[in-house]
């Protein structure tokens, strides 16, 4: 399995500014995704990101609005733009295991006021 | 668009007693299943794979696997009130090309 780290575990911000969220894993990795998940709401994909190339986003989600990095295979981050109470949700990076698995980070809790 | 089903719940079942959590999915494909578990705040955490038909046994945990019917179910026997969280069913979808699809998960309850 896949040890993940995120930073910050959470934060507070005020609408119409931007935060970045870092995701390290312990060993080298091909796919990684970023999750997001609304307060008793299920998981939903808002991009994969692989390395060497531009993230591929889900419908409804945008570059412009959550831009992603992938510089090497053990990080990533995902920024969230020009916020709005609407993108208070917690963050999860994942990871794709040996057996098509996934592996989560902690998440980072975000909260916009 | 790929589907998996669960029955949100909330499930509700006494200490000590089987917890059975059902699951279809949609694509005849899938050939690996995996069931994560998320406790309230926290990241789910993958805590059974199955990748053929039948019964896999892990501990209290034992996932059944139905290919033929898309349908894949978690037993949890000798529940206990640390098993409260919420189940995600998840196959494997594209053969692993994109990322798991997730149930809306099952709540589980366990009354001491």
């Amino acid at each position: 399995s896949a040890v993940i780290s995120q930073k910050p575990s959470r934060d507070i911000c005020q609408r119409g500014t931007s935060l970045t969220i870092q995701c390290q894993v312990d060993s080298q990795v091909t796919m990684m995704f970023w999750y997001r998940q609304q307060p008793g709401q299920s998981l939903t994909l808002i991009a994969t990101a692989n390395q060497g190339s531009e993230a591929t986003y889900e419908s409804g989600f945008v570059i412009d609005k959550f831009p992603i990095s992938r510089p090497n295979l053990t990080f990533s981050t995902l920024t969230v733009s020009n916020m709005s109470p609407e993108d208070s949700s917690i963050y999860l990076c994942s990871v794709r295991g040996s057996r098509y698995e996934q592996y989560f980070g902690p998440g980072t809790r975000l909260t916009v006021t | 668009q790929k589907e998996v089903e669960q029955n949100s719940g909330p499930l509700s079942v006494p200490e000590g007693a089987i917890a059975s959590l059902n699951c279809t999915y949609s694509d005849r494909g899938s050939q690996s299943f995996f069931w994560y578990r998320q406790y309230s705040g926290k990241s789910p955490e993958l805590i059974m794979s199955i990748y053929s038909n039948g019964d896999k046994e892990d501990g209290r945990f034992t996932a059944q696997l139905n290919k033929a019917s898309q349908y894949v179910s978690l037993l949890i026997r000798d529940s206990q009130p640390s098993d409260s969280a919420t189940y995600l069913c998840s196959p494997e979808t594209d053969s692993g090309n994109t990322p798991l699809v997730f149930g809306k998960g099952t709540r589980l309850s366990v009354i001491a």
